[in-house]
């Protein structure tokens, strides 16, 4: 079964740039893998921000992108705001099965 | 706007069947471009996909899950259902029902315990 990673935690300052990736065990990520990412805050239900690589969302804020990067699957966050902080998840579809990566806690210090 | 909304007991006793209903409101389940998802959290872990039924009624399923689930659905009450069997603590979790993947119901606890 597909294993999907990502960094578990990330700091950034208000302003910066952060880029949180998520890769595969199966090898390099590509647009077939339909990459989905999500934002969940304490306490609440994960929004969805980006699918199918890049493709956002209407709530999708501007300073969220996606892409593929070195053979993952990439969020970018530029100009992070401290709203931002929150657990970040990536989504692959693999082997005719959605996976999860085990989630990025992005800081905002 | 399309809303769903998970319902279902909140206790499950081990070796027992968790049974989940996802309401659907504000659009029809029997839409073609659209999938229906069942995704579960445990406390303060990372979320898990379970599956999905297309609106043919197919399914796909967890690798890890595809022997204990079951996902169907019920074009006359706009509903899709879960049922996972032979539950243990390991399934306690937040369950949440989708729309491809999104929007999300608010989620439902479930707990296994004697």
């Amino acid at each position: 079964q597909t294993v999907v990673t990502q960094e578990p935690s990330l700091t950034v300052s208000p302003g910066g740039t952060v880029t949180l990736t998520c890769a595969s065990s199966t090898g390099a990520v590509t647009s077939g893998y339909y990459p989905n990412w999500f934002q969940q805050k304490p306490g609440q239900v994960p929004r969805a921000l980006i699918y199918s690589t890049s493709k956002k969302h209407s709530w999708t804020p501007a300073r969220f992108s996606g892409s593929l990067l070195g053979g993952k699957a990439a969020l970018t966050l530029s100009g992070v705001q401290p709203e931002d902080e929150a657990e970040y998840y990536c989504l692959l579809y693999s082997g005719g099965a959605w996976v999860f990566g085990g989630g990025t806690k992005l800081t905002v210090l | 706007q399309v809303q769903l909304q998970e319902s279902g007991p909140g206790l499950v006793k081990p070796s027992q069947t968790l049974s989940l209903t996802c309401t659907v409101s504000g659009g029809s389940i029997s839409s073609d471009i659209y999938y229906w998802n069942w995704i579960r959290q445990p406390a303060g872990k990372g979320l898990e996909w379970i599956g999905l039924i297309y609106t043919s009624g197919s399914t796909n399923y967890n690798p890890s899950l595809r022997s204990r689930v079951i996902i169907s659905l019920d074009t006359s009450k706009n509903q899709f259902s879960l049922r996972l069997s032979s539950v243990t603590a390991a399934d306690t979790a937040i369950y949440y029902c989708a729309r491809d993947f999104s929007p999300w119901g608010q989620g439902t606890l479930v707990t296994v315990s004697s």
